[in-house]
């Protein structure tokens, strides 16, 4: 069964940078096909995509967000890390990580982890 | 970039037939999936590549796709289905989520 969770500050100052972690089990994050994204949503407001890596390193960015954006992945510890710079208000938001596996459901995100929620505010 | 529009809110009788809507132009030419969200929850994937289930998700939920309009079908929906539901497309090598549409069984 796999399973991520979010880990995470619940409240940063406007201008600071954020750092998310994402912890998996049930999967390895060298497995082909594998990807982890993350994924946010403002209180009552849609989903927004973000980021996403694949098992081979390679990346892919929101354009909107690109320039604040990192993402990385530790594969021996199965840890995904979300980093965006220069924080702001709007910015606050329930931050969730999913997992994707191309050659199973191609490119759905099959598993959710529950979510943290992350407040801007000085 | 790519957007697709959903209505704001569907409402349907209990035990009748949902249909949310998804509109992008030419989606017909994606994979669109869907996505459950329950309040106070994380989504929860529902249709993958335009029609498939994923093990768990009931018979009830199906999916459609075709030139400008991707469908998702609620048939004899239940109280437990309310809920937010967003499509989603793979474009241009990024995410691009829909709307959301509020389900309301009466």
């Amino acid at each position: 069964q796999i399973t991520l969770k979010e880990s995470g500050p619940t409240v940063v100052k406007p201008t600071q940078t954020l750092t998310l972690t994402c912890t998996l089990s049930g999967l390895s994050l060298s497995t082909t096909g594998v990807g982890v994204g993350w994924i946010r949503q403002p209180p009552g407001k849609a989903l927004e995509w973000l980021a996403l890596i694949y098992w081979d390193d390679d990346t892919r960015y929101s354009p909107s967000l690109k320039s604040r954006l990192t993402i990385t992945k530790d594969t021996s510890r199965s840890q995904v890390v979300l980093t965006m710079t220069n924080m702001d208000p709007v910015d606050t938001a329930t931050y969730y990580c999913a997992h994707k596996n191309t050659q199973l459901t191609d490119d759905a995100l099959d598993v959710w982890g529950q979510g943290t929620m992350v407040t801007v505010a000085s | 970039s790519y957007e697709l529009t959903q209505p704001l809110s569907v409402s349907v009788a209990l035990g009748q037939t949902a249909r949310i809507t998804c509109g992008g132009n030419n989606i017909g030419n994606n994979n669109v999936y869907w996505y459950q969200q329950k309040p106070g929850q994380a989504p929860v994937l529902v249709i993958y590549r335009d029609r498939y289930r994923p093990s768990g998700i009931p018979e009830r939920f199906s999916g459609s796709n075709s030139g400008n309009t991707a469908t998702l079908t609620i048939s004899r929906a239940q109280a437990g289905d309310e809920a937010d539901y967003y499509c989603q497309v793979w474009d241009s090598s990024t995410y691009v989520f829909g709307t959301g549409t509020k389900v309301t069984v009466l």
